[in-house]
């Protein structure tokens, strides 16, 4: 089973920043790395897949990078709804597909 | 559009049974894997299981493995997931997810979940 393994656990960013969130696999997953965002009561919300590319309605500030073991989310400059828990999945190897721990982005 | 629609979540006991079940719409349910995907309070997600169209395969995880039984009806568009054995570890929102089938822009495809409350 492949290990996700998500950093910071926290993130503190004001308003307007940017913010760096990481995502390392336990093994090369190629491509196949999604991001989703998840707030407090909801069902998490798929942001990002094949690592780069943006889900249908998500904006241009949120950006994904990487392949093999190293990806990186990027929020080029929050705003007051994107503060949520992200979790980062790998979809190369399953089942079981596996997620990271999250990254709680809060307000500074 | 697709609609995906837990239900069954409660409390139960220790040790106590429950039986979810997902109801979907807005696809050709009988053509794709179904996943179950849980989420204990202020935890993260964790996988929990999978079944295959025709319902001939399915996995587990190891932590439910022997205790939980994932189930489909096509003809119902629902699927199932019968939860015996249960441990206050096994507390969490379930949640209902359909396979992209190898079109990963539909990844998204999540019920809102239910909840299931283990305590005495």
């Amino acid at each position: 089973e492949i290990v996700m393994t998500q950093s910071p656990a926290t993130l503190s960013v004001s308003p307007g920043e940017r913010a760096t969130l990481s995502c390392r696999a336990s093994q090369s997953v190629s491509s196949d790395l999604a991001w989703y965002q998840q707030k407090p009561g909801q069902a998490p919300r798929l942001l990002i897949y094949a690592a780069s590319t943006r889900a249908t309605g998500i904006p241009a500030r949120f950006s994904g990078s990487g392949s093999g073991t190293e990806f990186t989310l990027t929020i080029s400059s929050l705003q007051s709804e994107d503060f949520a828990v992200y979790y980062c999945q790998q979809y190369n190897n399953w089942p079981p597909w596996t997620f990271g721990q999250g990254t709680k982005v809060e307000i500074k | 559009e697709v609609q995906l629609v837990e239900s069954g979540g409660g409390l139960v006991q220790p040790g106590g049974s429950l039986r979810l079940s997902c109801s979907a719409s807005g696809f050709t349910f009988s053509r794709y894997t179904m996943h179950w995907v849980r989420q204990a309070p202020g935890r993260g997600l964790e996988y929990v299981s999978l079944i295959s169209s025709n319902g001939g395969s399915t996995y587990y995880a190891d932590s439910v493995k022997g205790r939980f039984t994932i189930s489909r009806d096509n003809s119902k568009n629902t699927l199932y997931l019968q939860m015996s054995s249960l441990r206050v570890e096994d507390m969490a929102v379930y949640y209902c997810v359909k396979d992209p089938a190898g079109i990963m822009a539909t990844l998204g495809n999540w019920g809102q979940g239910t909840l299931v409350t283990v305590s005495s």
